[in-house]
């Protein structure tokens, strides 16, 4: 059974990097599966981040396109995602998932974690 | 900002159908693209729902079903449940955006 667990700070100051790291346990982070974070603020709705294949290929949400890096540690089978230039906005529980073999849709999820952007 | 807009709620009693629309436009939906549903109970990750507009993954009830015609897609719940109360989903992807869009989502309350 694959598991995924989010890790990193709790709270990032105004301006600051938001980084998290994905680990991923129970199966390798190097199959045919893209790795994906989503994010949700509080009381809102999912909004998708973007993904990265462990052959190399990385896609990203155009409107965060600017800010965001994923990038993928096979050594460590886990995968990170960075954000720059952090504001209120982008506080919000963000998940790391697994896209299915047989869809776009996520079939593996972590708990989420809830990132405060404040100074 | 969602591209997918969905009802913010719905309510029926137990034992009754629901169903949830999923209006998209051209670029999305109406484009062609898998429409995808999930189901998020209070303070856990999203449960995948539906994929490919109707199909169900292993071990989701066949209570839930889904359809997708035009430029818009439905979840239909059918003998609710009190413990299918929750907010749900629908995603798909949009060409105009190169992105996966999520909808705004609907809470579900069992009366």
């Amino acid at each position: 059974q694959v598991q995924l667990q989010e890790s990193g700070p709790g709270l990032v100051k105004p301006s600051g990097t938001l980084s998290l790291t994905c680990a991923v346990s129970g199966g390798s982070i190097s199959t045919i599966h893209w790795w994906t974070w989503v994010r949700q603020p509080p009381e809102k709705g999912l909004e998708w981040i973007g993904e990265i294949h462990h052959r190399g290929g990385a896609n990203y949400s155009p409107t965060l396109k600017s800010r965001v890096t994923i990038s993928l540690d096979k050594s460590k089978n886990q995968f990170s995602l960075n954000l720059t230039s952090a504001t209120a906005a982008d506080t919000a529980v963000y998940f790391c998932a697994r896209k299915s073999s047989y869809s776009y849709g996520y079939d593996y999820w972590g708990q989420g974690v809830l990132v405060t952007v404040s100074s | 900002q969602s591209v997918l807009t969905q009802p913010p709620s719905v309510s029926g009693a137990p034992g009754q159908r629901v169903t949830i629309s999923c209006t998209g436009s051209s670029s999305n939906i109406g484009a062609g693209y898998d429409v995808l549903w999930y189901q998020q109970l209070p303070g856990t990750a999203p449960k995948f729902l539906i994929y490919a507009n109707t199909n169900r993954p292993s071990g989701v009830p066949d209570r839930f079903s889904g359809s997708k015609s035009g430029t818009s897609a439905s979840l239909a719940i059918t003998g609710l449940q009190a413990e299918d109360e929750a907010d749900y989903y629908c995603q798909s992807y949009d060409s105009s955006l190169s992105g996966y869009v999520f909808g705004t989502g609907t809470k579900v309350t069992v009366l």
